[in-house]
């Protein structure tokens, strides 16, 4: 139990669609990091909330965008969505720098 | 060249015996390092963080790092069948709170 919860497990979504993913983490937990897993690969870094500011972003365009709340809950947002959006989406937190981050069980995305 | 790599596998053990796990990587900078395990359909599962050059063994399992040779290792001994899963190496290209950076992971299965 990482204490780290998402929200929904599983979704079917069309081209051109938004979704909002959601994502809880353990109090405390300031920092929450967003993370695509397309099948047969590594997570791959989407971006990273520190107190509610974007303190870091990976090689994602601006229609992947996401937002931090004081009660450690965050979001995930994808507008305009391709099939390449098809993947498993990970939410982690961690207690302060250095520390390891703890997945939540994840989103698996479907783009049909 | 990739920051991060692994051999895809699939690694074969019989049971019992000490499933030996490679990851190598490109940044010198990097200061931490963690190994996750994960079952098909499943989110990461932390099992190892090392932070120093050496070994570190928590159980069966014992992570090797070596920042001269950019290489760090999981060994897991006595392998279970339960062990079979993918193993992801990850790692924090600076100090303090920087997002992770994966590998493709290890596909390790275990024969009984």
């Amino acid at each position: 139990e990482t204490g780290v919860t998402q929200s929904p497990t599983h979704l079917i979504k069309t081209r051109g669609q938004q979704v909002t993913l959601r994502c809880s983490s353990q109090s405390g937990h300031n920092t929450v990091s967003w993370y695509q897993q397309a099948l047969g690969q590594g997570p791959q870094f989407i971006f990273q909330y520190y107190r509610e500011e974007e303190n870091g972003r990976g090689n994602f365009p601006p229609r992947f965008s996401g937002l931090q709340f004081p009660n450690y809950s965050s979001e995930l947002n994808v507008n305009a969505l391709e099939l390449d959006d098809s993947a498993l989406y990970l939410c982690a937190s961690s207690p302060g720098k250095d520390q390891p981050q703890h997945f939540g069980d994840g989103t698996r995305l479907s783009i049909l | 060249q990739k920051e991060v790599e692994q051999n895809s596998g699939p690694l074969s053990v019989p049971e019992g015996a000490i499933a030996s796990l490679n990851c190598t990587y490109s940044d010198r900078g990097s200061q931490s390092f963690f190994w996750y395990r994960q079952y098909s359909g499943k989110s990461p599962e932390l099992i190892m963080s090392i932070y120093s050059n050496g070994d570190k063994e928590d159980g069966r399992f014992t992570a090797q790092l070596n920042k001269a040779s950019q290489y760090v290792s999981l060994l897991i001994r006595d392998s279970q069948p339960s062990d079979s899963a993918t193993y992801l190496c990850a790692l924090r290209l600076n100090s303090g709170n920087t997002p992770l950076v994966f590998g493709k992971g290890t596909r390790l299965s275990v024969i009984a």
